[in-house]
């Protein structure tokens, strides 16, 4: 199995920071990279796909690049909205899939 | 609109048996790739099973031979009957549908739809 692992699994920002969270792959996964955030009590909403290819209707705030196997998510400018957990979840082995452990965005 | 929404979910002794459901609108379930994801209380997300638009399915090793995933297209709805559960089954089960871009080698694949989710607590 691809293993994903994110970090840091938590973050402190305040509101208008630029933020950017990382994730790896155990092994090389070309681009096939999703990122979700997920709010307390909610769904996983699907932010980016393809590694770095924005979602309709997300915010152009977010952004993601990588390739192989180091991928990041970067948020420009926090919004208050913005503060909930994020993972990144391989399809490369679809549909064997596997998410990273989250990382946590919290109000500084 | 487009949104899935389960049900079923519930309290079940060890060893019990659970079906949720997860009911489409705004698109055909059986003309799509459909997904179950669950999240134990406080961790990450888990896939489940897939089952595709022909009827193939898949599932991860932890519930393979113990879960199934079905669909009635006459409903539109999605199902998994969840057998011989265990105490680390508990979580929140989420529906998905499976969304396609062209990509090179091979196609892009995201969960684009969720469904709001359906607790499953196994507990004696």
């Amino acid at each position: 199995d691809i293993q994903m692992t994110q970090s840091p699994s938590s973050l402190s920002a305040s509101v208008g920071d630029r933020v950017t969270i990382t994730c790896r792959a155990s092994q090389s996964i070309s681009n096939y990279l999703n990122w979700y955030q997920q709010n307390p009590g909610k769904a996983p909403k699907l932010l980016i796909y393809a590694a770095s290819t924005l979602q309709s209707g997300v915010p152009s705030r977010f952004s993601g690049s990588g390739s192989g196997t180091d991928f990041t998510l970067t948020i420009s400018s926090l919004q208050p909205e913005d503060f909930a957990t994020y993972y990144c979840q391989q399809s490369y082995s679809a549909p064997l899939y596997t998410f990273g452990q989250g990382t946590k965005l919290e109000i500084k | 609109e487009v949104q899935l929404v389960e049900s079923g979910g519930g309290l079940v002794q060890p060893g019990g048996s659970l079906r949720l459901s997860c009911a489409a609108s705004g698109f055909t379930v059986s003309s799509n790739y459909m997904i179950w994801v669950r999240q134990a209380p406080g961790k990450g997300l888990e896939w489940v099973s897939i089952i595709y638009s022909d009827g193939t399915t898949k599932y991860s090793d932890s519930v393979k031979g113990r879960f199934t995933i079905s669909r009635d297209n006459s409903k539109n709805t999605l199902y998994v009957q969840m057998n011989s559960l265990r105490v680390g089954d508990t979580a929140v089960y989420y529906c998905a549908r499976e969304g396609t871009a062209v990509g090179a080698p091979k196609y892009y694949y995201y969960m684009d739809v969720w469904g709001k989710g359906t607790t499953v607590t196994v507990s004696s």
